[in-house]
C-alpha cells in the first residue's frame, strides 16, 4: 500500500508557542489530504481539507486561525497549531487519497501543550 | 448529516472464534465505505474500501460485505495478533472526506 509520513511523532511545546507538523505522501502525489484530531479512546474527527494550490476548507468549529494548513506541493501538507494551550493536545492525523480512492493515514503526531 | 454507528463497541473473542462486527450507515449518496484498523498510538491502517451493495472484500482472516445501509466486518478464527480498534467511515458521493463511527475495540485471547 501506498505510504504517508508525519513529522514529528511526538511534540512536546510550552503554552503561547506555535508547532508545525509535516505530513507526506513518500510514493504518490495528492491534491488534497485531510487533517484529523483523535482524543483518547475517541474517533477521529475530521478538522479540515489541505487543498494543493489553494485555501484549505475547515470543518465546522475548527478555528482556521489558530490551525493554519499549507499544502506546499502534491507530497506535503502542514498543520501549525497557533498561540498552543493545553486544551489542543491531542493526537494529530493526516491521510491523503491515491489515485484508486484508498485514503491512507499517517501515524500521528502526539502533541503535548504544557 | 452522514452518520456512522459501529456495534458492539468492544468485543472480547476466544482463539478461533469467529464473529462479526457491524457498521450502519447513513449518507446522501455513498461513494465509498471504508474499513480501517487502528493500533493504540498509531495512525489507522487501510483494511478496504467498499463501493456498491453487495461487494465482498476478502484480506487474511477478514472480510468485508456491504449492503443498501450496512457493512459487516467478519473475523475468521482471530488470532491475538488481530486484537485492535476496527474503525469504519463512509464517503459521501459529492465529496472525498470520510466520517467515521466511533469504532469496535476486538481483544482476541489466546
Amino acid at each position: 500500500g501506498a505510504v504517508v509520513s508525519q513529522h514529528p511523532s511526538w511534540v512536546i511545546c510550552k503554552s503561547g508557542t506555535s508547532v508545525k507538523i509535516e505530513c507526506r505522501s513518500l510514493d504518490f502525489q495528492a491534491t488534497t489530504m485531510f487533517w484529523y484530531r483523535q482524543f483518547p479512546k475517541q474517533s477521529l474527527m475530521l478538522m479540515a481539507t489541505s487543498n494543493e494550490g489553494s485555501k484549505a476548507t475547515y470543518e465546522q468549529g475548527v478555528e482556521k486561525d489558530k490551525f493554519l494548513i499549507n499544502h506546499a506541493s502534491l507530497t506535503l501538507s502542514t498543520l501549525t497549531v497557533t498561540s498552543a494551550h493545553p486544551e489542543d493536545s491531542s493526537f494529530y492525523i493526516c491521510s491523503a487519497p491515491t489515485a484508486w480512492n484508498e485514503q491512507y493515514f499517517g501515524p500521528g503526531t502526539r502533541l503535548t501543550v504544557t | 448529516e452522514d452518520q456512522v454507528t459501529q456495534s458492539p463497541e468492544a468485543l472480547r473473542l476466544q482463539e478461533g472464534e469467529s464473529s462479526s462486527l457491524n457498521c450502519s450507515y447513513t449518507v446522501s449518496g455513498l461513494r465509498g465505505l471504508f474499513w480501517y484498523r487502528q493500533d493504540p498510538g498509531k495512525g489507522p491502517e487501510f483494511l478496504f474500501t467498499l463501493y456498491s451493495a453487495g461487494e465482498e472484500k476478502e484480506k487474511e482472516r477478514l472480510k468485508a460485505t456491504l449492503t443498501k445501509k450496512e457493512s459487516f466486518l467478519h473475523i475468521t478464527a482471530p488470532k491475538p495478533e488481530d486484537s485492535a480498534t476496527y474503525l469504519c467511515a463512509v464517503q459521501a458521493a459529492d465529496d472525498y472526506k470520510l466520517s467515521f463511527g466511533a469504532g469496535t475495540t476486538v481483544t482476541v485471547r489466546a
